[in-house]
């Protein structure tokens, strides 16, 4: 059974820091991985999505590295901003390119 | 182009009770799946809908049920209402042709009472 897991839960940083967020999972059979950002409430807003085939994506101040063969991907969060503040989840895509497979997500808190 | 809308945003209901909810994909989607987030939780899969069948289901009781429309839009059911049911209820939309990259709604907030 796939799991994925998240850490840190939570993270506080100040304003301007470089960050990294970890993402592991059990099965390497997978059809991609996507990192979605969630304010207090709402729906999911998809940050990155990295195909099985794909190594790293880039958009703006992000950045997504999959190394499948470990179970790991880590989103990287370049200059950090108070707007940045969110929960920060990563999920993965069973081999069928059907189901979403969900960590707990990390708490992101960015002070100014 | 509209995103994945969903109905309704709140929802209150009584323990036993039954309730509908309905999401329409983002232009141009022709799948649909429903998620349950308890509160601190990451989403969990309820079931997918494609061609108006249910595709695949995930670790979820006969009392969530599910149907989608010609139109792709999608409707989940949940009969005898228990209050861990109580949870933000996500939608999301993808097409397998542009890599089932999955775009989510809002989300409707049942609260079971």
């Amino acid at each position: 059974k796939q799991e994925v897991t998240q850490i840190p839960a939570a993270l506080s940083v100040p304003e301007g820091e470089n960050l990294v967020l970890n993402c592991s999972f059990t099965d390497s059979a997978i059809y991609n991985l996507q990192w979605f950002r969630q304010d207090p409430g709402k729906g999911l807003t998809s940050l990155l999505l990295i195909q099985s085939s794909q190594r790293e994506q880039t958009s703006g101040r992000l950045n997504a590295s999959l190394d499948k063969s470990s179970g790991r991907s880590t989103l990287y969060i370049a200059a950090s901003q108070p707007g940045d503040s969110a929960t920060y989840l990563c999920a993965v895509t069973n081999q069928a390119g059907t189901a979403l497979i969900f960590g707990k997500g990390t708490t992101l808190s960015v002070s100014s | 182009d509209a995103g994945v809308t969903q109905s309704p945003t709140h929802l209150i209901k009584t323990r036993g009770q039954q309730v509908t909810l309905r999401c329409s994909p983002k232009s141009g989607h022709d799948t649909v799946s429903w998620y349950q987030q308890a509160l601190g939780q990451g989403p969990q899969f309820i079931f997918q809908y494609y061609e108006e069948e249910e595709r695949q289901r995930g670790n979820f009781p006969d009392r969530f049920s599910g149907h989608q429309f010609p139109n792709y839009s999608s409707e989940l059911n949940v009969n005898a209402l228990l209050l861990g049911d109580s949870a933000l209820y996500l939608c999301a939309s993808s097409f397998p042709g542009l890599g089932n990259e999955q775009y989510f709604g809002p989300g409707t907030r049942l609260t079971v009472t």
